[in-house]
């Protein structure tokens, strides 16, 4: 079963628009951590952000904010003002504490396009 | 640079053929995992080791193998290579074992089976 959905495949803004990606995931735990990431052009992996399931709290830092939201089982990331170095693939992960593998499971990814 | 370091960062070989992957984790990380990242498939979990000890065990085919050397280096070893075998390969390392450390990825590599 897909634990997490990201049902965004491509998105397509002007800059300076703002931009969520969507995350959905699944899960039986109490205890989780959710992730993002992103992967520009270039290919690398770069973490975003790493939020448990106990802390609600909405985060923000600079453009970037993420809203979680149990009740929906969501964790939702938005971008505000894009920039074309945004342009990048966006994984949403998560890591389950009864998880005998350790893994993260990703989703699938949104890949975001930022035209000038 | 994030701290870890994948060599080499592109591999171009033929079907059939055995290929080794090397990771160096980001230091005072214990935890090394691998991942493949393929068009069709995603990222997928392959393997992860913990201070030399193989840890968990994803979708890794019967046909690859890896090691967590002393010094906390990891190799993955993908013999009898395919096409479809073709992807991206990441190395990720945390400090820990268990769940919610969160990763640090390094660049990948790319390979290409012809």
């Amino acid at each position: 079963a897909q634990k997490v959905t990201q049902a965004q495949t491509e998105i397509s803004v002007v800059e300076k628009e703002d931009v969520t990606l969507d995350c959905v995931y699944e899960t039986r735990d109490t205890t989780y951590y959710l992730f993002w990431y992103k992967q520009p052009p270039s290919g690398e992996l770069v973490f975003l952000i790493r939020r448990n399931s106990f802390d609600e709290q909405n985060e923000i830092s600079g453009r970037y904010s993420w809203n979680f939201q149990k009740s929906t089982s969501s964790f939702n990331f938005t971008i505000t003002a894009s920039q074309v170095v945004d342009s990048a693939v966006y994984f949403c992960a998560l890591s389950e504490a009864g998880d005998n593998n350790n893994d993260m499971r990703f989703g699938a990814g949104t890949r975001l396009t930022v035209k000038p | 640079d994030s701290g870890v370091t994948q060599t080499p960062k592109h591999l171009i070989t033929a079907t059939g053929q055995r290929v080794t992957l090397r990771c160096s984790p980001r230091s005072g990380d214990l935890s090394v995992y691998w991942y493949q990242q393929s068009l069709d498939q995603g990222l997928q979990f392959l393997i992860q080791y913990y201070n030399g000890e193989e840890r968990a065990k994803g979708n890794i085919l019967e046909r690859f193998s890896a090691q967590q050397f002393p010094d906390l280096h990891s190799e993955l070893n993908l013999s009898s290579l395919e096409l479809g075998d073709s992807a991206l390969y990441f190395c990720a390392s945390s400090v820990g074992a268990g769940f919610g450390y969160g990763y640090t990825f390094g660049s990948g590599t790319r390979l290409t089976v012809v």
